[in-house]
């Protein structure tokens, strides 16, 4: 098992592009999130999902969408990115919410 | 929203020490979680204890869920456990809520 796989690792984008990070995971895990985190800090949910077709917010989730179209993927898309969104961004998936398992994680520069 | 505070923020130990982590939580959770956060950005996962006490090796955890916290031990510490401690709570809408994280140093 693969385990979480997040693409890419690293990206430079634009001020005002699009980008989508992708996430996978080979678990068959129900539970899946994106968070990010800004240097020195803790992490932030953007949006989780509990189910393929079920997607809702969490902390942060202005300028992001998401689609859960599939158990195994949960892509996180940025519109228009601003220099707000430089962060390190991480996807995660769980089991009924229960062990959370993460991914390498994509370090995001928007220039 | 629900508020998790960890303490201290940070702390610096000689390598054999030992030491207590702290996650305090303002509302129920369905479950606690420990992460470590190594120097290379990778998050482990520790601990999944929505009660009671764990033990892995040289780490234990310990919830107390009635009373709202969480409490890790680190014994016997060593230079490999330097990195970034966070707790982690689900809430009762399915939200996984990171704490504000404890970073550690541990010197030889």
């Amino acid at each position: 098992n693969a385990g979480v796989t997040q693409t890419p690792k690293f990206r430079i984008l634009k001020i005002g592009q699009s980008m989508t990070l992708q996430c996978a995971q080979d678990m068959n895990h129900n539970y899946m999130y994106w968070y990010r985190q800004d240097p020195g800090m803790g992490l932030k949910l953007i949006y989780y999902s509990v189910g393929a077709g079920i997607t809702d917010k969490g902390e942060v989730p202005n300028g992001y969408n998401v689609s859960r179209s599939t158990t195994e993927d949960f892509p996180l898309r940025l519109e228009l990115a601003a220099p707000s969104q430089t962060s390190v961004y991480f996807c995660a998936s769980s089991f009924q919410g229960g062990q959370a398992f993460f991914g390498q994680g994509t370090r995001l520069t928007v220039v | 929203g629900i508020q998790v505070e960890q303490s201290p923020p940070d702390l610096i130990l000689q390598e054999g020490a030992n030491s207590t982590l702290r996650c305090n939580f303002s509302d129920s959770v369905n479950n606690l979680q420990w992460f470590h956060q190594n120097p290379w950005g990778q998050l482990i996962n520790l601990f999944y204890i929505p009660s009671g006490t764990k033990q892995n090796g040289r780490l234990s955890a310990t919830t107390v869920a009635t009373e709202r916290y969480s409490l890790l031990y680190i014994s016997s510490s060593q230079t490999t456990d330097s990195g970034v401690y966070f707790c982690a709570v689900a809430t009762a809408t399915d939200k996984l809520i990171f704490g504000t994280g404890t970073r550690l140093q541990v010197f030889p």
